[in-house]
């Protein structure tokens, strides 16, 4: 069976600090990869998606980017954090076919 | 694009009542759609969904929702909530044409079940 982790769980960082949140999938090939972040009052916002290795999408303009080394590897990144980065962040994966998206744990970002 | 609306932020309920959790979309094209629930501090995990055939789909822990295309709704219901439905809960549609399969959510309606 498919299984998605994301790390670290929790994480406070200073205004200006960079960011990595680390996204996998196990169980699966070629899935795609959704980022999206969930901030209080404003539901579910798609960050970014990708079909393939290295193939990015971004939905919404922001000092945040993503990356796909690995088939299965999906991070998201940051050089300098705002305090509006603040923020649930969700990884989700599909497989071409099924039209359903598997959403990850979460990590909790707060920027201070 | 597509646009969903939960009309209700909050919908507060006694254990063991109906409940009916609404959602309308809107839509230049078909499309899928879904129901996901939300616990604290959790992911979200999918309740149901609806991709073609009958248009009342059941779902995980006793849900249901019916879909209606001339009023492009597409309404939750659990016929007798427990305590532990207490959860946020989250419609969501996407476009049928696109291969990528973007999700489109509402704002959430966060559902308290007391004794």
């Amino acid at each position: 069976s498919q299984t998605i982790h994301q790390w670290p769980a929790t994480l406070v960082q200073p205004v200006g600090s960079p960011l990595s949140l680390e996204c996998t999938v196990e169980g699966t090939s070629n899935p795609n990869l959704y980022w999206y972040r969930q901030a209080a009052g404003r539901g579910l916002q798609l960050l970014f998606y990708s079909v393939g290795i290295g193939q990015i999408s971004s939905e919404v303009p922001q000092n945040l980017s993503a990356s796909r080394p690995q088939d299965r590897q999906f991070i998201l990144s940051s050089k300098k954090l705002l305090l509006s980065d603040s923020g649930f962040y969700l990884c989700a994966w599909r497989i071409t076919g099924p039209n359903t998206q598997y959403f990850g744990p979460g990590t909790r970002l707060t920027v201070l | 694009a597509q646009s969903v609306t939960q009309l209700d932020s909050q919908v507060p309920v006694f254990e063991e009542a109906p409940v009916e959790l609404r959602c309308n979309y809107s839509s230049s094209v078909s499309v899928y759609l879904f129901w996901y629930v939300q616990y604290p501090n959790q992911g979200l995990q999918l309740l149901l969904k609806y991709l073609s055939g009958s248009t009342l789909v059941k779902g995980i822990n006793g849900f249901e929702a019916e879909f209606n295309k001339s009023q492009t709704s597409f309404h939750l219901r659990k016929p007798s909530v427990h305590i532990s439905d207490t959860a946020e809960y989250f419609c969501a549609v996407s476009d049928r044409g696109k291969g990528y399969s973007t999700l489109t959510f509402g704002k959430g309606t966060m559902l308290l079940v007391s004794p």
